[in-house]
């Protein structure tokens, strides 16, 4: 089976601009979930989708939102981009609805200047 | 909340060491425990995991036993080699969707 994908792998953004990435799921998972890694903070729990509905948010601002297709494919968006917002975003596929393995993408590098 | 406290990093060892890396959490409800870890450059991959107390998870030489008396999941290998270099993260798992809370993450290093 082919692994979780995620694109782009790297992204150069000006501050105040929007983002889109994008995050393939293991065939046949149903619940996406996207992280933040930073040096400073660590890995963040951002939100997660299951069957196109989003089950669970973390705490950051509405700035970040997310959404599934029905394909399980999804995606996350960034608008107004902040110089703190530089980091790995990692997505996560999963097949259950809960507790099941995560399996993570490579991550997409985000670089705000 | 859920919280999760590793050691601090990084961890230098000569290969063929006795690994350990410890990690203790704080949890409401019986968590399900997890060791993953990250490659220069890449993602996160799920090295082992334990769903309840005494349940020992193990992959690749490293083991893991989950110690509900001490909230305890220490990560032990007998005899690491260069190629383990990496970053290790513990997390768990409470329920309710898939969310992860991971600790900071340890840095191994593994000298020839």
């Amino acid at each position: 089976k082919a692994g979780v994908t995620q694109t782009p792998r790297y992204l150069i953004k000006t501050r105040g601009q929007q983002v889109t990435l994008s995050c393939s799921p293991i065939s046949g998972h149903r619940s996406v979930s996207w992280y933040q890694q930073t040096p400073g903070q660590g890995l963040q729990f951002l939100f997660e989708y299951f069957s196109e509905t989003q089950r669970n948010k973390g705490n950051f601002p509405g700035r970040f939102s997310g959404r599934q297709f029905s394909n399980s494919r999804s995606e996350m968006n960034v608008s107004t981009l902040e110089l703190g917002d530089s980091a790995l975003y990692l997505c996560a596929s999963s097949q259950g609805t809960s507790g099941y393995e995560q399996y993570f993408g490579p991550g997409t590098r985000l670089t705000v200047t | 909340g859920d919280s999760v406290t590793q050691m601090e990093g990084p961890v230098t060892l000569s290969e063929e060491a006795f690994l350990t890396i410890n990690c203790t959490y704080t949890a409401t409800g019986y968590p399900s425990l997890f060791w993953y870890v990250q490659y220069p450059g890449e993602g996160l991959q799920l090295l082992l995991k334990a769903t309840k107390a005494d349940d020992k998870g193990s992959n690749k030489g490293f083991e893991a036993t989950y110690r509900k008396e001490t909230t305890s999941f220490h990560l032990e290998k007998g005899s690491v080699q260069v190629s383990d270099s990496a970053v290790y993260f513990c997390a768990l798992f409470t329920g309710g969707g898939n969310k992860l809370t991971f600790g900071t993450g340890t840095q191994l290093k593994v000298e020839l």
